[in-house]
């Protein structure tokens, strides 16, 4: 089944202890992205991939890095979160991302984070 | 901001009644897009319509898009309870390889 996981489904953590929420795709897709959710805001971009060792900021990186090592997975990792960094987090991806006309996201069940 | 605005934030109708939903965005587009989402969980695509299409149908679901007005409508008809999410539109921008959301809109359909 086609399919993005994302893991943990939630975690609580502590203020300042590194961590890294998982993200794997099994459609061969060039395109992997990570979304941050809060209420009123809607989803914003943090990261996003458009192929092995190639990746660029979104509009909300600060505190986070991504790395692309292998086309199926893109981790994101927080090394010293911060309780405003609490927030319902998405792993997405796509064939070849918007370059093309009719790119669609395939989302994965997000991750909910309580940094405390 | 690029990002789309969704209204109105929040709609409740009966169940068998439409449901319409629209989208504004402020640059050209390459697609528009439109996405629901039950209850925190993962997003999931409903229907894409390109910049140079009009009107798209999928089922129960119509799209317009007007890249005069910079904005985009979502017509769910003969609604049912299982439709009650949110739902978001999503603006795709060639070249600059970022898909940008708007806040959503909550739909309840009542039984």
């Amino acid at each position: 089944e086609a399919q993005v996981t994302q893991n943990p489904r939630y975690l609580i953590t502590v203020t300042g202890k590194k961590l890294t929420v998982t993200c794997s795709q099994n459609m061969n897709h060039e395109y992997m992205s990570w979304y941050r959710q809060d209420p009123g805001l809607g989803l914003r971009q943090i990261y996003y991939s458009m192929n092995v060792e190639v990746t660029d900021k979104g509009d909300v990186p600060e505190g986070y890095k991504v790395s692309r090592k292998e086309k199926r997975n893109f981790p994101l990792i927080l090394e010293s979160p911060s309780p405003n960094q609490t927030s319902l987090y998405f792993c997405a991806s796509s064939f070849r991302g918007t370059g093309a006309t009719n790119e669609k996201l395939f989302f994965g069940s997000g991750t909910q984070l309580s940094v405390l | 901001s690029q990002q789309g605005e969704e209204d109105p934030q929040a709609l409740s109708i009966q169940e068998g009644e439409n449901a319409t939903m629209n989208c504004s965005y402020k640059t050209s587009i390459n697609n528009l897009q439109w996405y629901r989402q039950n209850s925190g969980r993962g997003l999931v695509h409903l229907i894409l319509i390109r910049s140079n299409e009009r009107e798209k149908h999928s089922g129960r679901l119509r799209v317009t898009l007007d890249t005069s007005k910079k904005s985009s409508s979502l017509l769910i008809t003969a609604s049912r309870a299982a439709d009650t999410a949110s739902y978001f539109c999503a603006t795709g921008l060639y070249n600059f390889n970022k898909f940008y959301f708007g806040s959503g809109t909550k739909l309840n359909v009542k039984p």
